[in-house]
């Protein structure tokens, strides 16, 4: 069965730190994979997704077939990376999405 | 910008009441979906809709039916509320795709309290 996985509930890390936020997911195809983010108070919004290998506010993530990985990372953390993120994989139509990880980056 | 709007922020019901919320997006996307947000769980998809007047159940379609008549608008009907269903639901869309998945755009959700 198709599943996406993120084992961090909760990721607290200074400002200028590395951050890496894990994912895996359980798919036998193709995989699409899209990481999302929720600022406080706002939508939830796309930050990237695989197939466009772009790097969006300083993230980026890489697929990785071997390990089913889609690990997001970015070199820098900043004050306002502080958010909700969610590992998202595509199943027909929809999404289907992990639990979660909350990114806290503390000066 | 693709607009998502969901008609109310927050919603209190009593149990066995029957309780709409209803979606509503401005760019023709084909494709609606009702998920539910919770701490610890994630994003559980509820139902979807990929045309007029066609649906798909979700992971966790129980207690919970959809109706869309018009492309623009779709409604998430709990049939008999209960506490269990006191969530954060979220409408998404997507246009339609045949080669591969479109992100989905969010509303801002709308917080349901069961009491």
């Amino acid at each position: 069965a198709q599943r996406v996985t993120q084992p961090e509930k909760l990721l607290s890390v200074f400002k200028g730190a590395p951050v890496e936020l894990k994912c895996n997911y359980s798919y036998s195809g193709s995989p699409e994979l899209f990481w999302y983010v929720q600022y406080s108070r706002q939508r939830l919004q796309l930050l990237l997704r695989h197939i466009s290998r772009e790097s969006i506010k300083g993230f980026t993530a890489d697929l990785n077939k071997g390990e089913t990985s889609f690990h997001l990372k970015k070199p820098f953390a900043q004050e306002e990376d502080s958010a909700m993120y969610y590992c998202a994989l595509g199943r027909g139509t929809a999404l289907i999405f992990g639990k979660g990880t909350t990114l806290s980056v503390s000066s | 910008d693709v607009k998502v709007t969901q008609s109310s922020r927050y919603l209190v019901k009593r149990t066995g009441e029957k309780v709409f919320l209803e979606c509503v997006q401005d760019m023709d996307h084909e494709n609606m979906f009702w998920y539910r947000q919770d701490p610890g769980l994630g994003l559980r998809l509820i139902y979807f809709s990929y045309d007029v007047k066609m649906k798909e159940k979700g992971d966790i379609p129980e207690g919970y039916s959809v109706s869309r008549e018009k492309k623009e608008r779709f409604s998430l009907i709990l049939e008999s509320a209960s506490t269990n269903q006191t969530s954060m639901y979220l409408c998404a869309s997507s246009p339609a795709s045949s080669s591969y998945n479109s992100p989905l755009h969010f509303g801002n959700g709308t917080r349901l309290t069961v009491t």
